[in-house]
């Protein structure tokens, strides 16, 4: 089955600096790649998804990119804000369920 | 609101009883997921439905779980004879079909087993 994995597992940052985020994904069949934000107490929220038949997609002050050659796919956030501390989670499939990474735990400091 | 919502937000219960958690999916969304969350991981799939029929199961769910989405539209999770390490979030999400596949989430159930 498909194995998400997902570095760094915490990452600090000063407010308008940018986040880089890292996942790799293991069955080549997997074609979706959704980010979620998830605050403490509250249910993942989707923030933005990419599809394997693009290589890179913007919204505003994130965007995502996908290597399928090599498996693996970022999360990018410029100009940091407060708000955007949360923890985050990529994950991977093929019209179905999805394999989550373990996610990471993102502090943007003021 | 029309986002997923889903009933208890939080349960407390004793080992052994019985729980039973509802999720009401985006209307006419008609793939319904149920994923459990522990503390400082990931979601873990554990069963989806198209409709009224459940599609798949992980090897997550034992035999003491079962799920059902008698009309194709709210769906229930069910949990017998519960044990510690049921205590974890309990997620539900829609999407609206294969091929419209962005899933959305409800807020979860936090499930406490003392």
């Amino acid at each position: 089955g498909e194995n998400v994995e997902q570095h760094p597992s915490t990452l600090s940052v000063q407010e308008g600096d940018s986040a880089v985020i890292k996942c790799t994904y293991s069955d080549s069949a997997s074609n979706y790649f959704p980010w979620y934000k998830q605050e403490l107490g509250k249910g993942p929220q989707l923030i933005i998804d990419i599809r394997s038949n693009v290589g890179e997609k913007k919204d505003q002050r994130i965007a995502v990119t996908l290597n399928k050659t090599a498996k693996h796919f970022s999360l990018h956030i410029t100009e940091t804000q407060p708000e955007d501390s949360a923890v985050y989670f990529c994950a991977a499939s093929s019209w179905g369920k999805l394999q989550f990474g373990a996610g990471t735990q993102v502090v943007v400091t003021p | 609101d029309t986002g997923v919502s889903q009933d208890p937000r939080h349960k407390i219960t004793k080992r052994g009883q019985n729980v039973t958690f509802r999720c009401d999916p985006i209307s006419e969304h008609n793939r319904l997921y149920w994923y459990r969350q522990t503390l400082g991981q990931g979601p873990e799939f554990l069963t989806y439905f198209q409709n009224e029929a459940q599609l798949e199961k992980s090897r997550l769910l034992s035999d003491r779980f079962s799920a059902e989405r008698p009309k194709g539209s709210f769906s229930t999770l069910e949990i017998q004879r519960t044990e510690q390490g049921d205590s974890a979030m309990y997620l539900c999400a829609s999407s609206a079909s294969q091929e419209q596949e962005t899933q959305y989430f409800g807020p979860g159930t936090r499930l406490l087993v003392l």
